[in-house]
């Protein structure tokens, strides 16, 4: 079975400023995603950035991006120059690519704030 | 294009009712799934229908059951509630078992069991 590990349950940065949140997980797989998904206050859950592990390349949205190390199984989602709005849990998910099997397991979420 | 619709956003039962959810998915998409949300157990993986066949099952007992539709709409059933079932439950949907990976969430039904 495979676990998501978040070990920062709360942080919190200025405006403008980078922060990175991190994301550990463990599988056996050799081919798989990893999320990252926002759920602000208004409960929606949102994906931010998808990465596939056959890909070595970081996957990046605008000031969204993350840095996958497979060998390390370490997925961490950098936010630069961040914004009120990105006020909001931020939860590490994983799914296995294997057909029948394409479940989201999650961590257990950091709660993000973003200081005026 | 409008996104997940779950109904209702809100509800309150008492232990040993049963609650029906419903969630219509994005237009085209034809795989649901269920998740359930709470501040102890966290996010996790209730059952995915797809074609009105169940695909896929978490660890859940035989009282949380679930079904899919003709036109992709998905209930799930809870039967005799108890206080754990208190949460919220996420539905989301993608376009089928290929795989891309994305899934769009809609925005819950909170489940208040008293």
């Amino acid at each position: 079975a495979q676990t998501v590990t978040q070990s920062q349950p709360e942080m919190s940065v200025q405006e403008a400023e980078t922060v990175t949140l991190s994301c550990t997980y463990d599988t056996s797989e050799s081919n798989y995603y990893l999320f990252w998904y926002k759920q602000p206050p208004s409960r929606q859950m949102i994906l931010v950035i998808r990465q596939e592990a056959y890909k070595q390349q970081n996957a990046t949205e605008n000031r969204f991006s993350v840095n996958f190390q497979k060998a390390a199984k370490s997925f961490s989602l950098k936010i630069s120059d961040s914004q009120l709005g990105d006020t909001a849990m931020y939860f590490c998910a994983f799914m296995s690519s294997n057909f029948g099997n394409e479940k989201l397991t999650f961590g257990t979420g950091t709660r993000l704030t973003i200081i005026p | 294009k409008a996104g997940v619709t779950q109904t209702p956003r809100y509800l309150i039962k008492t232990r040993g009712q049963q609650v029906t959810l419903s969630c219509s998915p994005i237009s085209g998409h034809r795989s649901v799934s269920w998740y359930q949300q709470t501040p102890g157990q966290g996010l996790q993986f209730l059952f995915e229908y797809f074609s009105e066949t169940q695909r896929n099952k978490g660890n859940f007992p035989g009282r949380f059951s679930g079904r899919q539709f003709s036109n992709s709409r998905s209930e799930m059933n809870v039967s005799t509630l108890e206080l754990g079932d208190s949460a919220l439950y996420l539905c989301a949907s993608r376009t089928g078992p290929a795989n891309t990976g994305e899934l769009f969430f809609g925005e819950g039904s909170r489940l208040t069991v008293l």
